[in-house]
């Protein structure tokens, strides 16, 4: 079955510094992964995925994600947080064999502090 | 990125009566259409997943009696909670995707959501 973990419910950090928001994933066969940012009583909106190729992905907003097959990570990450990175993060994963459903992960919150 | 638009984004309802949520792709033919519940400080719950000209897929749970879907076309797709409840108060967002290749490598896209009251 596929599954999405984002084991960390808040990330806090500071202006400036770097962020990362993990997310592990678990499909039978390749994955296709995604992530989502989610502000206050809005959609999600669509930040990179990961398909094929380069295990790292460059997507909005200055974010990059990296994949790691060995690990079946694909961390989001930031060098230098801003005050209005603060959101709601949702990695999200489809099978390549099960191309139906996109699964979603639990969320992390980030909260950068000025 | 692609637009998908939801209507409308805040409804208040009395127990009882049935609400419509629309879901339009704005530029681009939506061949695939997703129902999502969620709670708050929670993950999307897919509720359904609808393909143009034929009947949605419900997630196991999902009274299919309760929350009529229709995609009556590439670029719609709609929402009914019936004889709706205050349970059944909650943020419900849509997402539509095209076709793309390799099959399921597209992104999908989302709808601002529509946040339902019911009194």
């Amino acid at each position: 079955a596929q599954s999405v973990a984002q084991p960390e419910d808040q990330v806090n950090v500071a202006e400036g510094n770097p962020l990362t928001v993990k997310c592990t994933y678990s499909v039978s066969g390749n994955p296709y992964l995604f992530w989502y940012v989610q502000y206050p009583n809005r959609g999600l909106q669509f930040l990179l995925k990961y398909i094929t190729g380069d295990n790292l992905v460059k997507g909005s907003y200055g974010f990059e994600a990296e994949f790691n097959k060995s690990q079946t990570s694909f961390h989001l990450k930031k060098p230098s947080a801003l005050v209005s990175d603060s959101a709601l993060y949702f990695c999200a994963v489809r099978d390549a064999y099960n191309t139906d459903k996109l699964i979603f992960g639990t969320g992390t919150r980030l909260q950068v502090f000025p | 990125g692609a637009v998908v638009s939801q209507h409308p984004s805040r409804v208040i309802c009395k127990s009882g009566t049935s609400v419509k949520i629309e879901c339009r792709s704005l530029d681009f033919q939506a061949t695939t259409m997703f129902w999502y519940r969620q709670f708050p400080k929670q993950s999307l719950m897919l509720m359904a997943t609808s393909n143009e000209g034929s009947k949605a897929t419900y997630e196991q749970g999902v009274e299919k009696d309760k929350f009529l879907i229709n995609h009556a076309s590439l670029t719609l797709s709609t929402l009914t909670v019936t004889s709706a409840h205050p349970e059944d108060s909650s943020f419900y967002i849509c997402s539509a995707q095209g076709q793309a290749y390799p099959i399921g490598a597209t992104e999908a896209f989302f709808g601002q959501g529509t946040r339902l009251t019911v009194v």
